[in-house]
């Protein structure tokens, strides 16, 4: 119940094409949902996040698109460019207080790859 | 110019031998944690720290041991009980332990590890 899926694997993206990564998950106690983004040899850095409360969270040619009722969350990049190429992981965590509260569960991590 | 540093970037380990992996924070955050990534598995937790003098096992705690005697150090030592170490390590921190979308974690930029 404590998983986070995440599809697909890999993505081949063609330059001012739109990527879509898509994350699901059991536990309804999940309340913050991030999203990172990692280069080769780098750790991730933080790129967007989304609480339930809202269903779409924009950040420049970044959206998050979160549906509680399916417990699903996707990242969407728009007009992706060859610079975007890396991993990114989706996670989410449960309050303090919950059974493995406070912990960031990642998902499994999708390469994205934009050719020129 | 505030971040995490980890040392060093690659290391290798004999049979029967300890390694330890520096991470040092500057960013005067309470919680630090490590994690461990393996290709397509996302990352695991391996320890965390919620305050200096305190820490918790993580999901795959076995065959690792750490210390927070600093607030802004925290190492982790893989022991030859861990059977299959290469991997990649991750060490992160955050203002607080379980801060959701206000106080995200920040990442080092990781050290690989692989046996001789």
């Amino acid at each position: 119940q404590q998983q986070v899926k995440q599809s697909p694997q890999s993505l081949i993206v063609q330059k001012g094409g739109i990527s879509i990564i898509n994350c699901a998950y059991e536990n309804t106690a999940f309340d913050y949902f991030p999203w990172y983004q990692q280069f080769p040899g780098k750790g991730p850095a933080l790129l967007i996040a989304i609480r339930p409360d809202v269903s779409e969270k924009k950040e420049g040619r970044f959206t998050i698109s979160f549906n509680k009722s399916a417990k699903q969350f996707s990242l969407h990049i728009m007009d992706s460019q060859p610079g975007d190429s890396a991993t990114y992981f989706c996670a989410a965590s449960s309050p303090l207080g919950n059974n493995q509260g406070g912990k960031l569960i990642f998902g499994q991590g999708t390469e994205l790859s934009v050719k020129p | 110019d505030g971040g995490i540093t980890q040392s060093p970037k690659y290391l290798f380990r004999k049979e029967g031998q300890n390694v330890t992996l520096s991470c040092e924070q500057n960013l005067n955050h309470d919680a630090m944690y490590w994690y461990r990534q393996d290709p397509g598995q996302g990352l695991r937790l391996i320890y965390y720290s919620q305050i200096v003098n305190d820490f918790q096992k993580g999901d795959i705690a076995e065959g690792y041991s750490v210390s927070r005697e600093k607030k802004e150090s925290f190492p982790l030592t893989v022991t030859s009980a861990q059977k299959n170490p290469t991997a990649f390590y991750l060490c992160a921190s955050s203002i607080k332990f379980g801060g959701g979308n206000n106080q995200p974690q920040h990442f080092g930029d990781g050290t690989r590890l692989s046996i001789l």
